[in-house]
């Protein structure tokens, strides 16, 4: 399957800061990806699909100043969560659908454990 | 909008022996894609298996495979032989039709999968 790492696998911040997440397809190219979030012992929640070249599209309820996306080049997506609060503390994963042989399917990253104190 | 619903919040199973995890979804689409994903302790996302909706047959992955069910729009994983590591949280995840990679995943609640020894 196809690989998509993230960087950086945890942080901990100051409440106010701000803190920027890598999204990387390693070995393939995705003019999309999708940003979801994870509380413990629950489902994924999508935040955010990160369109290369354009805005991304935000899902209903998701603060779009909140929570900025940059989808840089073919193989990067950023998610830059600004000025931070206790609230924000979660795990957040990146996927994008792709690899050699077909988009149909997501490959998700490892995961960034965010601890804002 | 389409749905996924996995009815066993948790499940557990001896060691070598089988167990199956059950998930419907609702659609009025014809075209679509299912999946199982692992998330393991690690919570790494893992692909177990894929299915695509136009194929009757069952697919099929070494001890992984599925009873899908597209009358019933039921989608069950079976796991045989069951191993230590199979033991994680188990997603199943709906996507519409080919064509567009930015078609996100809508997933159920999650499944929690013991293993015993």
């Amino acid at each position: 399957g196809a690989v998509v790492s993230q960087h950086p696998s945890w942080v901990i911040c100051k409440s106010g800061t701000s803190v920027k997440i890598e999204c990387r397809s390693l070995d393939f190219q995705a003019t999309t990806m999708f940003w979801y979030r994870q509380f413990p012992k629950q489902s994924l929640m999508l935040m955010a699909t990160s369109n290369e070249g354009s805005k991304a599209t935000y899902e209903q309820g998701v603060e779009k100043d909140k929570f900025l996306i940059n989808h840089a080049s073919l193989t990067l997506s950023t998610l830059t969560v600004t000025s931070a609060h206790p609230e924000d503390s979660s795990f957040y994963i990146c996927s994008a659908p792709g690899g050699l042989t077909s988009t149909d399917t997501q490959y998700f990253g490892p995961g960034t454990r965010l601890t804002v104190l | 909008a389409q749905t996924v619903t996995q009815s066993q919040p948790e499940m557990s199973v001896q060691e070598a022996e089988t167990v199956t995890l059950s998930c419907t979804y609702d659609t009025s689409e014809s075209d679509y894609y299912l999946f199982w994903y692992k998330q393991p302790p690690s919570r790494q996302m893992i692909l177990v298996i894929r299915q695509e909706a136009y194929k009757q047959q069952n697919a099929t992955e070494n001890r992984f495979s599925v009873n899908f069910q597209k009358a019933a729009k039921s989608f069950s994983l079976k796991i045989s032989d069951s191993q230590l590591g199979d033991a994680a949280m188990y997603f199943c995840a709906y996507r519409r039709g080919s064509g567009g990679s930015n078609y996100k995943l809508t997933f159920g609640k999650g499944t929690l999968l013991t293993v015993n020894p």
